[in-house]
């Protein structure tokens, strides 16, 4: 049993490079969400999908796209990388979008330069 | 103001004393709390959660909520060196459109 797997685990980017992070859960979960964190800012939602056709903005959405590819699976798109986007990213899954327990993917550590 | 507060720490515990993180939230309507341990370069991961009003105990680990005061706050009994960790409160607030909103962590050092 899986859970939640994101790829890549590390990557470094070049400035103004595009890459896609890649997320996958096999828990038959309705909602999915992508997550940064920082030194002292705990977790930050990007984006969060609660169902398979459908996504919102969270509170740091800006250069940053999302795909909700299908009931399994859920991408996040830098276009343009940029310093600031230097972060560990968390993919997440959870049964419904109403509090329900989240549970996460390992990480990807992302640095852009 | 952020949404959900914890003492960034670190806290200092002795092996076997008792552990004591808290975190406050703004969101009256709050419905739902839970507690996460994140180690050092790894995922967070969920230690337990709490709806109610009053103490939940999990074995070593007991959450208290008080909703009046807004405060949730998670006891660690025993303390082990592998409690050394992060400890992440979330909050699931009407507020933030059904999402989880997440402190910024208690750092918990358990010295031998």
């Amino acid at each position: 049993n899986a859970g939640v797997t994101q790829t890549p685990k590390f990557q470094v980017l070049k400035t103004g490079q595009s890459m896609t992070l890649q997320c996958a859960q096999d828990m038959n979960h309705n909602s999915m969400y992508w997550y940064r964190q920082d030194p002292g800012m705990g977790l930050r939602l990007i984006y969060y999908s609660a169902s398979e056709g459908t996504t919102d903005k969270g509170e740091v959405p800006n250069g940053y796209n999302v795909s909700r590819l299908n009931k399994r699976e859920f991408s996040l798109r830098l276009e343009s990388a940029a310093p600031s986007q230097t972060s560990v990213y968390f993919c997440a899954s959870s049964d419904t979008d109403r509090g329900n327990t989240i549970y996460f993917g390992e990480g990807s550590w992302l640095t852009v330069v | 103001q952020k949404e959900v507060e914890q003492n960034s720490g670190p806290l200092s515990v002795p092996e076997g004393a008792i552990a004591s993180l808290n975190c406050t939230y703004s969101d009256r309507g709050s419905q739902s709390f839970f507690w996460y341990r994140q180690y050092s370069g790894k995922s967070p991961e969920l230690i337990m959660f709490i709806y109610s009003n009053g103490d939940k105990e999990d074995g070593r680990f007991t959450a208290q909520l008080n909703k009046a005061s807004q405060y949730v706050s998670l006891l660690i009994r025993d303390s082990q060196p592998s409690d050394s960790a992060t400890y992440l409160c979330a909050v699931f607030s009407t507020d933030s459109w059904g999402k989880l909103q997440f402190g910024a962590g208690t750092q918990v050092v358990v010295t031998p």
